[in-house]
């Protein structure tokens, strides 16, 4: 079936260290996208990429980084730099200006 | 100003109820726009998206006002399953990134 794949649903973090959240679709979209949620709040961007080996910053990017090595791919790393990751963190791809499609996020905690 | 504005509610209303939503943007040059519903803990998905004519989708119907610059969804005959929250999701230019509002929270009761 067509579609984009987050994984995993749920990751612990401990202090310090850096994470990898994986992000891949199927549906030959160009952009990607990574956003950001905390309870009761809007989705916050990350970062995105609208081509292969591109990727600009969104509102939110201080303490995260991206790759798009391959068209499917939009692996999101948190990294010790981000003071306050726990978060519900959604990918998303589109073609063109048409609508977005989801994943179904993961939950990341620092423990 | 944020680039794009929602009343985060909460909305609560009866079954069978008309309520309607509205988000503003703030870039004029924007390309296009949506509205999303996304359950408790869950993605979002899209509702519709919203043309320049406006468009209408069974009890939902979406509109947009280019010349204040914003969008509005209605929903008709509220039904328990519509208590979720609404996104409103616009575009700023050719591609690029979508901007999503903070969400409007609707409850309908019985």
């Amino acid at each position: 079936d067509g579609g984009i794949t987050q994984s995993p649903k749920y990751l612990f973090r401990k202090e310090g260290q850096n994470v990898t959240l994986s992000c891949e679709q199927n549906l030959n979209h160009d952009a990607m996208y990574w956003y950001r949620q905390d309870p009761g709040q809007g989705l916050r961007l990350i970062y995105y990429s609208q081509i292969v080996n591109d990727f600009q910053k969104g509102d939110i990017a201080e303490g995260y980084s991206v790759s798009r090595e391959k068209k499917e791919s939009f692996p999101l790393t948190v990294t010790s730099a981000q003071k306050n990751p726990t978060a519900f963190y959604l990918c998303a791809s589109r073609f063109g200006n048409t609508e977005a499609f989801f994943g179904q996020g993961t939950r990341l905690t620092v423990v | 100003r944020k680039e794009v504005e929602q009343d985060p509610g909460p909305f609560n209303v009866p079954e069978g109820a008309t309520v309607a939503f509205n988000c503003t943007y703030s870039n004029s040059a924007s390309q296009s726009f949506f509205w999303y519903r996304q359950d408790c803990r869950k993605e979002p998905k899209l509702l519709m998206s919203v043309y320049s004519s406006g468009n209408e989708d069974g009890r939902f119907t979406a509109q947009l006002n280019r010349a204040s610059q914003y969008i509005s969804l209605l929903i008709r005959d509220s039904k328990l399953s519509d208590s979720a929250t609404y996104l409103c999701v616009v575009n700023p230019y050719q591609g690029g990134k979508l901007i999503f509002g903070q969400g409007t929270e609707l409850s309908v009761k019985p």
